[in-house]
């Protein structure tokens, strides 16, 4: 099984701030690396597909990069609405989703 | 639009089944796979289950293997998982979630159904 780490668990930050989300695979999944975004009480959202493709209708202030088994999420000046949970995915050998990172207001 | 709407979910006892259903609209729900995602309270995303657009192919997560079952209907736009010999660790908000046309990522998601196993 592949396994998938996130660090940090969580970040706290302050409008305006760059924020990056680091996520490893335990094997390389090449760049079949989806990232999502969940707030409390709602369904994930998804925002990169294939580890840098910005999915249809996200801010570009998000963005995404990585092969192999290192892959990050880029916010690039943070908006109030960017407050949430952070998950990523692989999709190269079934399903697997990484711990979250929590983004908190600092 | 998309839209996925799952239903079914209840307080169950320990051992007890029940079946979840998703309902589709808003695209050609045969050309598409579909997964169950589950999340327990305060927890992260579980990919739990996966079939295939034509409901030929199934795909378990070891900890639901030989109790639930995934089908689906295509002539009714719909998504099911039959859950028997339930545990308190499947407690969870069950999702539904269309697989992509391009890839295996989860391109839409219901707003989930709550599965709470207790006596």
């Amino acid at each position: 099984d592949i396994q998938m780490t996130q660090s940090p668990s969580t970040l706290s930050a302050s409008v305006g701030d760059r924020v990056t989300i680091t996520c490893r695979a335990s094997q390389s999944i090449i760049t079949w690396l989806a990232w999502y975004q969940q707030k409390p009480g709602k369904a994930p959202k998804l925002l990169i597909y294939k580890a840098s493709s910005l999915e249809s209708g996200v801010p570009s202030r998000f963005s995404g990069s990585g092969s192999g088994t290192e892959f990050t999420l880029t916010i690039s000046s943070l908006q109030p609405d960017d407050f949430a949970t952070y998950y990523c995915q692989q999709y190269n050998d079934y399903w697997t989703f990484g711990q979250g990172t929590k983004v908190e207001i600092k | 639009q998309v839209q996925l709407v799952e239903s079914g979910g209840d307080l169950v006892n320990p051992g007890g089944s029940l079946r979840l259903s998703c309902a589709a609209s808003g695209f050609t729900f045969s050309d598409y796979s579909m997964s169950w995602i589950r999340q327990a309270p305060g927890r992260g995303l579980v990919w739990i289950s996966y079939i295939s657009n034509a409901g030929s192919t199934m795909y378990y997560a070891d900890s639901v293997k030989g109790r639930f079952t995934i089908s689906r209907d295509n002539a009714k736009n719909s998504l099911y998982l039959q859950m028997n010999s339930l545990r308190a660790e499947d407690t969870a908000v069950y999702y539904c979630a269309r697989g992509s046309r391009s890839g295996s990522y989860f391109d839409y998601w219901g707003h989930g159904t709550l599965v709470t196993v207790s006596s």
